[in-house]
């Protein structure tokens, strides 16, 4: 069965500083890994994702993740957080021999303070 | 701008009455999925749907959710009777090409508050 936790229910950052929001997975297949972002009110958009490749895969609004295989981790970064980064983030895993659905994982809250 | 739209936007009833939401997928995008978000669980695979054909709705209660496509351009999910726990945030998403691959569209969904 196929699985991703996130750790962390709440990341707090000050403005200007580097981000990082945890998310490990569990498949038994190749893994296809998402990020996306759910602003208050709003459904969610897609950051990046992960489907082979460089291990280093940059999406939208600077963000950037990294996948190790040897970790299951595919954690999501940002060299300089600003105040408008502040959303709800969720990591989200397809097992290569699914049906394609995604599972997501719980959300990270991500709070970028001035 | 290619979206999904959602509606309606809000639906506050009572408990037992019939509920109806719409989405209407990207067009040209041929699979759809239905998400109920909860703070308590999280968001939840209900219904997916390729070329209008349901490919998993294990996550539905299948004795008050129906979930179908009439035509490529319209999905509907309805609870009857509706119950005070199916109070939630309900998202649609749609994609194109092989799901495995590609990212989901998601609405802007539809908050139902059921009294």
């Amino acid at each position: 069965a196929q699985s991703v936790a996130q750790p962390e229910d709440q990341v707090n950052v000050a403005e200007g500083n580097p981000l990082t929001v945890k998310c490990t997975y569990s498949v038994s297949g190749n893994p296809y890994l998402f990020w996306y972002v759910q602003y208050p009110n709003r459904g969610l958009q897609f950051l990046l994702k992960y489907i082979t490749g460089d291990n280093l895969v940059k999406g939208s609004y600077g963000f950037e993740a990294e996948f190790n295989k040897s970790q299951t981790s595919f954690h999501l970064k940002k060299p300089s957080a600003l105040v408008s980064d502040s959303a709800l983030y969720f990591c989200a895993v397809r097992d290569g021999g699914s049906q394609g659905n995604l599972i997501f994982g719980k959300g990270t809250k991500l709070s970028v303070k001035p | 701008d290619a979206r999904v739209t959602q509606t309606p936007r809000h639906k506050v009833t009572e408990m037992g009455q019939e509920v109806t939401m719409r989405c209407q997928p990207i067009l040209g995008h041929n699979t759809v999925f239905w998400y109920r978000q909860t703070m308590m669980q999280g968001l939840e695979l209900l219904a997916y749907f390729r070329n209008r054909a349901p490919l998993d709705d294990s996550g539905m209660p299948k004795d008050r959710f129906s979930a179908e496509m009439p035509d490529a351009t319209l999905a509907t999910l309805k609870i009857q009777p509706s119950e005070p726990r199916d109070s939630a945030v309900y998202f649609c998403a749609s994609g194109s090409g092989i799901p495995l691959y590609n990212e989901q569209f998601f609405g802007p969904g539809t908050r139902l508050t059921v009294l």
